[in-house]
């Protein structure tokens, strides 16, 4: 199993809603990836986790809350969202932090009205 | 300013010709990378390279390490190559190689039949 995915495929919410994005993968990586990507522009790294801790945040706003609960699972929570977070979110994974290889999902796509 | 740059931003090709892609960057790296995303979609690795060529199919990428530059080509392109090629890096920060990768700003490719 060499995948990585992600559901929902596409999600639409309300500024005040809460909802969740989740990543899943089962090739014994430990290190995860959250990445954002606006339309026609190059994905931009949000979080990292290595063996399920957080590692780096990227400057994002705490409107996202990233969670590792295991180390084939990855969430991250939205709360009061604004409509220019808008974007296609993208989770990668990889043996290690410093592994070279990256295997990135297929992303969910998110509309915030 | 992008530390990776791609050229060109756009590009239309009839099925069958050869296509090159350009990449270049501006200091020392570990490893690059060149990714495949389709409309919509997640992001596929093509290759990873920290030095010399690598041939997969009809795609072959070349990276010039004193250059600081990178290509991909395309042999006997096909309408389904149609997708944006991004080109990723792996700087050297500080004690040692580290696993963010920075992303060109893509090269959307349609290949007409």
């Amino acid at each position: 199993d060499t995948e990585v995915t992600q559901t929902p495929k596409h999600l639409v919410m309300g500024m005040t809603n809460k909802k969740s994005l989740k990543c899943e993968q089962h090739m014994g990586h430990r290190a995860m990836y959250w990445y954002k990507q606006k339309a026609k522009k190059p994905p931009e790294l949000m979080f990292v986790y290595s063996y399920e801790k957080l590692s780096i945040n990227e400057s994002v706003p705490s409107r996202f809350s990233p969670e590792c609960p295991n180390s084939s699972l990855l969430n991250l929570h939205l709360h009061a969202l604004q409509p220019e977070d808008s974007a296609l979110y993208l989770c990668a994974s990889s043996h290690m932090w410093t592994s070279k290889t990256q295997y990135f999902g297929p992303g969910t796509r998110l509309l915030v009205l | 300013k992008n530390e990776v740059e791609q050229s060109p931003q756009n590009l239309t090709a009839q099925e069958g010709e050869f296509i090159t892609i350009n990449c270049s960057y501006s200091v020392g790296i570990s490893a690059l990378h060149w990714l495949q995303q389709h409309p919509g979609g997640g992001i596929v690795s093509l290759f990873m390279l920290s030095s010399g060529k690598k041939k997969h199919g009809r795609l072959i990428a070349t990276i010039n390490i004193q250059e600081k530059h990178s290509s991909l080509h395309i042999t006997a392109s096909h309408p389904r190559d149609s997708a944006v090629y991004i080109c990723a890096v792996r700087f050297f920060d500080g004690g040692g190689a580290t696993n963010k990768l920075i992303f060109g700003t893509g090269t959307l490719l349609a290949v007409q039949p």
